[in-house]
């Protein structure tokens, strides 16, 4: 497609649910980021993958995130045992390289009720 | 670690009129800062992107200038209408550590007809 993928655009939860949250980058873009953003914010870095390597997850809040690109294109960003604090759009950005203007998806939704 | 801010959080200006967004941040040392727009239930949509080694960037009505020593950039806006109404970005690159963009929390912007 000729932009950034997000799938699904709106999820509801029940807290300690599982949820995977997908994201198809402009073809050819090595960077992929994910950030999260709450109401009236702006956004908070969650994990940037080079390629299939996650090159820096020092945004991920705690070990019930985790992200994987296993063939350095779509990515799925995994929450464990949801709580109703992860509720927040989850956005997704590419870029052709690290120095390249960002490019990002419509998000997805996260509600934990 | 970096810290952007960006003022005022809240504008308003009738259809027609001349605006300056400011953006400010801690740590001089960046590879580049890109400027965002964002619409309601929105992903982020790139405006400018300018690098560390240049001064300003200039698209149709928008012009964005970066003063890499004193930690700021200007978003200038010429005759602004209606549908810039919106919620503008300012992020920077890092060089010093992390591969992650650092963003502010945003001017949001009505344009009165």
């Amino acid at each position: 497609g000729a932009g950034v993928s997000q799938t699904p655009s709106n999820k509801v939860t029940e807290k300690g649910k599982y949820v995977e949250l997908r994201c198809d980058p402009i073809s050819g873009h090595t960077a992929l980021y994910w950030y999260r953003q709450s109401l009236g914010q702006g956004p908070e870095f969650l994990i940037y993958f080079q390629g299939t390597g996650a090159a820096d997850d020092s945004g991920l809040p705690n070990d019930r995130f985790f992200a994987v690109r296993p063939e350095g294109s779509v990515s799925t960003l995994k929450i464990q045992r949801t709580e109703r604090g992860d509720s927040a759009v989850y956005l997704c950005a590419s870029s052709r390289e690290g120095n390249s203007p960002l490019h990002f998806g419509n998000g997805t939704r996260l509600t934990v009720t | 670690k970096q810290e952007v801010t960006q003022i005022p959080a809240a504008l308003s200006v009738p259809e027609g009129e001349n605006l300056v967004l400011n953006c400010s941040f801690t740590d001089s040392a960046i590879y580049n800062l890109q400027w965002f727009r964002q619409d309601p239930g929105k992903g982020l949509t790139s405006l400018l992107l300018i690098q560390s080694s240049q001064r300003e960037q200039t698209s149709g009505r928008l012009n964005a200038s970066l003063d890499k020593s004193s930690g700021r950039s200007t978003l200038y806006i010429a005759a602004s209408q209606p549908g810039d109404s919106a919620t503008y970005l300012c992020a920077v690159r890092p060089s010093n550590y992390g591969q992650n963009f650092v963003f502010g929390p945003g001017t949001r912007l009505s344009v009165l007809p």
